[in-house]
């Protein structure tokens, strides 16, 4: 079985610009969560997508939104760019089932950085 | 709140040694999820283990085992006869129980395996 994917590995991007990030889940799952890693803050957790919706959120300003596809491919947007939105993104695909909380799979990471 | 501590930041070990990495966790919650993930220089996260709170059973897999003490609240992590393929960095994380899938994590620790 394929693991999860993520597009782009890298980017480079410019303040104030936008940018958008794609995760593919491991293929049977319908749970994707997104993570952003920085040295300073660590790993945090961004938003989780189940079936097309928003299932949970973590602490972040409304810059960072994401969204989910029918296939359960699922896409994060950063909007205005700030140089502190450089960071390593982490996608995490599980099955989802309602009422578990089973493993998340991580994928590779796409390594963003803002000049 | 949820939080996890690896107080331990950095270690280095010569190759063969064992080493322990320590976790302690917070939750108010009776029913929670514990994992460990290694993040190697590429950047992936790679599960280790899960465990849920009603099972306090020390884990062994091959070099690496588990010991879980609910009564001091802790996930501690141990390599035996080390190896260089080891390093990396460990994460502790810590999930609460009915579906949320927020992880929290703990800082890490980053594992040198000295040849």
């Amino acid at each position: 079985k394929a693991g999860v994917t993520q597009t782009p590995r890298y980017l480079i991007k410019t303040r104030g610009q936008q940018v958008t990030l794609s995760c593919s889940p491991i293929s049977g799952h319908r749970s994707v969560s997104w993570y952003q890693q920085t040295p300073g803050q660590g790993l945090q957790f961004l938003f989780e997508y189940f079936s097309e919706t928003q299932r949970n959120k973590g602490n972040f300003p409304g810059r960072f939104s994401g969204r989910q596809f029918s296939n359960s491919r699922s896409e994060m947007n950063v909007s205005t760019l700030e140089l502190g939105d450089s960071a390593l993104y982490l996608c995490a695909s599980r099955s989802g089932t309602t009422g578990s909380t089973d493993t998340q799979y991580f994928g590779p990471g796409t390594r963003l950085t803002v000049l | 709140a949820q939080k996890v501590t690896q107080a331990q930041t950095e270690i280095s070990v010569v190759e063969k040694e064992d080493v322990t990495l320590d976790c302690v966790y917070e939750t108010r919650d009776t029913t929670y999820y514990l994992f460990w993930y290694k993040q190697p220089p590429s950047g992936e996260l790679v599960f280790l283990i899960r465990r849920n709170s009603f099972d306090e059973q020390n884990e062994i897999s091959g070099r690496y085992s588990w010991n879980f003490q609910k009564s001091t609240s802790s996930f501690n992590f141990t390599i035996t006869a080390s190896q260089v393929v080891d390093s990396a960095v460990y994460f502790c994380a810590l999930s609460e129980g009915g579906g949320d899938d927020k992880i929290i994590f703990g800082k890490g620790t980053r594992l040198h395996i000295l040849p």
